[in-house]
């Protein structure tokens, strides 16, 4: 079975200082990779994926996360934030079992920036 | 594209009482999931269907919970009865095969 560690439970930051947010992995197949974003009262949204190809991903609002293989791990970066970062931040893993992709989510991490 | 809606957005019960979910995925999305999501913590998987069918509800309680998708298209989560510890938000998903997820922005169950 696949699981996800997501090790840092709340991260606060100054505005437009960098942020790293960590995501590691298990898996004994081949994974998918997904980043999900948390606005409160909110369902998640898809903030950048990896399903194959090149292992740097980026999303359109300045994320990018990079996939490494060997490292199991799939961490969100992120050079300078804005204070509409804040919000809550899922990694989540997905395989192929039995002929459908099974999901499993992180913990999840809150950003806290501060103006 | 339409999101994934789900009705109602709160909901607030006693303990002991039924409650019901709705969830209409987005258009041509075979996948559809329940997930249950206590505060605090990350999604949960209650159940996920592939069209009609179940294709894991490994971690619902089926004593209490349960769920349809009848033709394959929308889906019902009812819980009978609610115990305190349910009280969560209760979120629907719905995605093509190897694709990502669209979340609905989910229930909110409080029980008293």
């Amino acid at each position: 079975a696949q699981s996800v560690t997501q090790l840092d439970s709340q991260v606060p930051v100054f505005e437009e200082a960098p942020v790293e947010l960590r995501c590691n992995y298990s898996s004994s197949v081949s994974v998918y990779l997904f980043w999900y974003v948390q606005y409160p009262n909110q369902g998640l949204q898809l903030l950048l994926k990896y399903l194959s190809g090149s292992t740097l991903v980026e999303s359109i609002n300045g994320f990018e996360a990079e996939f490494n293989k060997s490292q199991t791990s799939f961490h969100l970066r992120k050079p300078s934030v804005h204070i509409s970062d804040t919000a809550e931040y899922f990694c989540a893993v997905t395989v192929n079992s039995g002929g459908y992709q099974k999901v499993t989510f992180g913990t999840g991490t809150k950003l806290q920036v501060i103006p | 594209e339409a999101g994934v809606a789900q009705s109602p957005r709160y909901k607030i019960i006693e303990k002991r009482q039924s409650v019901a979910f709705w969830c209409n995925p987005i258009s041509g999305h075979a996948t559809l999931y329940w997930y249950q999501q206590i505060l605090g913590q990350g999604p949960k998987l209650l159940i996920q269907f592939q069209n009609n069918g179940v294709v894991d509800d490994s971690q619902l309680p089926k004593d209490r919970f349960s769920a349809e998708r009848l033709k394959g298209v929308d889906s019902t989560l009812k819980i009978q009865p609610a115990k305190l510890e349910d009280s969560a938000v209760y979120l629907c998903a719905s995605s093509l095969s190897n694709q990502p997820q669209h979340f609905g922005d989910g229930t909110r169950l409080s029980i008293l």
